[in-house]
């Protein structure tokens, strides 16, 4: 069974600090990795896209890493603001139709002041 | 460019009744894929269509049916609402082949 499993299922960080959010799956054939941030009661908004020839991407503040070998990805945050907290979902798909994509449960991040 | 629209944006049912909810795609996308998600729960894909044809489809009962129209427009429609319907139902929009699926805001829907 294809599966995404994210860690930690939680975290809170002080403003300012980095931090990194985990992602593992064993679908296959892999075809890209996403990662989404859905602030509470909004729909997802896409953050970065990975190809399997691709091992890093950034968007501003925010690195996704990915190591196709080991079938592992990263999120990194660099210099938290309050406005990060929010889930994270790593997302990886099969081929590039929706139907083929296994969701994570996410990861909920907590940025104090 | 307009996003994804979902509509309507929060709605309150009783138990038995049955709702529709409708999305409309970022235009010039065909891939039209429907998603709940209770809350603290991860995305639990419902089903996609694409030119007007279900091509893929989750693990939900047969109370949970959608379509899609000639202008990509789609709707769900759930039947003899469980309060455990109670979720956020999120509509996502693709091109043919796109990579990156783009959500609406949902539609909040709670059963009584």
């Amino acid at each position: 069974k294809n599966q995404v499993e994210q860690s930690p299922q939680s975290l809170i960080i002080l403003e300012g600090k980095n931090c990194t959010l985990q992602c593992n799956y064993t679908v296959s054939p892999f075809s890209n990795l996403r990662w989404y941030k859905q602030d509470t009661g909004r729909g997802p908004v896409s953050l970065t896209i990975m190809t399997f020839s691709e091992n890093t991407k950034s968007n501003g503040r925010y690195t996704a890493t990915l190591d196709a070998d080991t079938k592992q990805s990263s999120l990194h945050i660099t210099a938290s603001q309050l406005s990060d907290s929010a889930s994270y979902i790593c997302v990886v798909s099969f081929f590039t139709n929706a139907g083929k994509s296994t969701f994570g449960d996410g990861t909920t991040l907590t940025v104090k002041p | 460019k307009a996003g994804v629209t979902q509509t309507p944006r929060y709605l309150i049912k009783t138990r038995g009744q049955q709702v529709t909810l409708s999305c409309s795609p970022i235009s010039g996308h065909r891939s039209v894929s429907w998603y709940q998600q209770t809350p603290g729960q991860g995305l639990q894909f419902l089903f996609e269509y694409f030119s007007e044809t279900q091509r893929n489809k989750g693990n939900f009962p047969g109370r949970f049916s959608g379509r899609q129209f000639s202008n990509s427009r789609s709707e769900m429609n759930v039947s003899t609402l469980e309060l455990g319907d109670s979720a956020l139902y999120l509509c996502a929009s693709s091109f043919e082949g796109g990579n990156t699926i783009y959500f609406g805001e949902g539609s909040w829907l709670t059963v009584v």
